[in-house]
């Protein structure tokens, strides 16, 4: 697509569920980011997937966050047993690599997921 | 661990004024990014720099990555109330993983 694509844009939930964030990146780029970005806060490293290469997970804040990233492409971001401190814009990114020439690193963002947990 | 500091931390001009906003850098860059966010939206990605002494400008904005390469800085001129929002600058210290800035909130008075 023309853009990094989220979907849905907001989602209110309860506490205790769980809920999937989607994110569908720029063809062509292998690169995707996943951050939180909490009210009046800086961008939250969470995940970040490069080809087939095993995923850093560095950035999950918990075991009720995972993310997975289908045939290079789409990622979709799963938070199980919702708490209301996951309440957060959640931003994914992508680039057409990462490491190496600085140009090839530009992040493109989503427009976000707003989650709210209630 | 590198780290990106900018100021000023919010900002409110008079439209038609010109601003400046700063990151400096704990670390030597090898190559800054600058991006913009409007509230409640993602970020919108500037401009780049990537050599000493660079200098880039878009429309009305100006950003240069000093001599030194520890910091940067982003210069309106004459804003107006389209260029409200946030700034951020990011690098990528020679791995994958992106650092932000603060953020600079950025308010123009009509």
């Amino acid at each position: 697509g023309a853009g990094v694509s989220q979907s849905p844009s907001n989602k209110v939930t309860e506490k205790g569920k769980d809920v999937e964030l989607r994110c569908d990146p720029i063809s062509g780029h292998t690169a995707l980011y996943w951050y939180r970005q909490s009210l009046g806060q800086g961008l939250e490293f969470l995940i970040y997937f490069q080809g087939n290469s095993a995923p850093d997970k560095s950035g999950l804040p918990s075991d009720r966050f995972s993310a997975e990233r289908t045939g290079g492409s789409v990622s979709t971001l799963t938070i199980q047993r919702t708490q209301q401190e996951d309440s957060a814009v959640y931003l994914c990114a992508s680039s057409w690599r990462s490491g190496g020439a600085v140009a090839k690193n530009i992040q493109y963002f989503g427009a976000g997921t707003r989650l709210s947990v209630l | 661990s590198q780290e990106l500091e900018q100021s000023p931390q919010s900002l409110i001009v008079q439209e038609g004024k010109n601003l400046t906003i700063n990151c400096t850098s704990s670390k030597t860059l090898y190559g800054l990014y600058w991006y913009k966010q409007k509230y409640g939206e993602g970020l919108i990605f500037l401009m780049m720099l990537q050599k000493g002494g660079e200098e880039k400008s878009h429309e009305k904005i100006t950003a240069k990555l000093d001599e030194k390469k520890q910091q940067s800085s982003l210069h309106i001129t004459a804003s107006q109330p389209s260029h409200a929002g946030i700034y951020l600058c990011g690098a990528a210290p020679g791995t994958y993983k992106y650092i932000f800035g603060t953020g600079t909130r950025l308010k123009v008075l009509a």
